[in-house]
């Protein structure tokens, strides 16, 4: 499976716009881009998921450039509930467990 | 999306005992994955559990200290044996859904052991 690499924490202000960047240089074609979110005392919960270009769902937005090799995660108009972490994973489907970064801690602040 | 239900949502152990963990999914599934996530740290996958066969363990995880059941499509069990404080951690089921490659988790399992 293909390693990914986030930025550690990020910081926001309510009603701004967070994007969230993840490397995976090493993707392979049958790779699919999955982001995961993940609040205190609970399992992370499926967001969105990509294989290119963009993706758009009520929660978040995806990008994916042509390379393939990073994609950014968009949440528009953030609020303090979406203080949480978030991961990016990378991998084919099909039963294929899941291998976890350590992901990237948001902090939004009123 | 499949629900899950796990349980218990948490325990406080004493060393050298053994914790059963349930995990109940309201569809069949193949494969059913078991996970550890210590304190402030990110998830690292301990099995994945097939009906009907063993459970495959990841390199660190043996079946003596974390035997795995899965008797039928729906029903798993992790159990955490002998247990240390270093168990200490959150254990989470999962499974695939709501799309493919995509997973749904347990809320999981708070687990001290003291």
């Amino acid at each position: 499976l293909a390693k990914t690499t986030q930025p550690i924490s990020m910081d926001s202000y309510e009603g701004q716009e967070v994007n969230i960047t993840c490397s995976h240089n090493n993707i392979a074609t049958n790779d699919y881009i999955t982001w995961y979110q993940q609040f205190p005392s609970q399992g992370p919960r499926f967001i969105i998921q990509g294989y290119k270009t963009k993706v758009t769902n009520e929660v978040a937005s995806l990008f994916i450039p042509a390379d393939r090799k990073s994609s950014t995660l968009s949440l528009p108009r953030v609020s303090l509930s979406d203080t949480a972490v978030y991961y990016c994973l990378v991998g084919d489907s099909g039963n294929t467990p899941l291998v976890f970064g350590k992901g990237t801690r948001l902090s939004v602040i009123a | 999306s499949a629900v899950i239900s796990q349980k218990p949502s948490r325990d406080i152990c004493q060393r050298g005992t053994s914790l059963t963990i349930q995990c109940q999914v309201d569809s069949q599934v193949t494969m059913m994955f078991w996970y550890r996530q210590q304190p402030g740290q990110s998830l690292t996958l301990i099995a994945t559990a097939n009906q009907g066969s063993e459970a495959t363990y990841e390199s660190g995880f043996v079946i003596d200290k974390f035997p795995i059941s899965r008797p039928n499509l729906t029903f798993s069990t992790l159990t955490v044996s002998n247990m240390s404080p270093e168990d200490s951690s959150i254990y989470l089921c999962s499974v695939e859904g709501p799309i493919r490659g995509g997973y749904t988790f347990g809320s999981g399992t708070r687990l001290t052991v003291v």
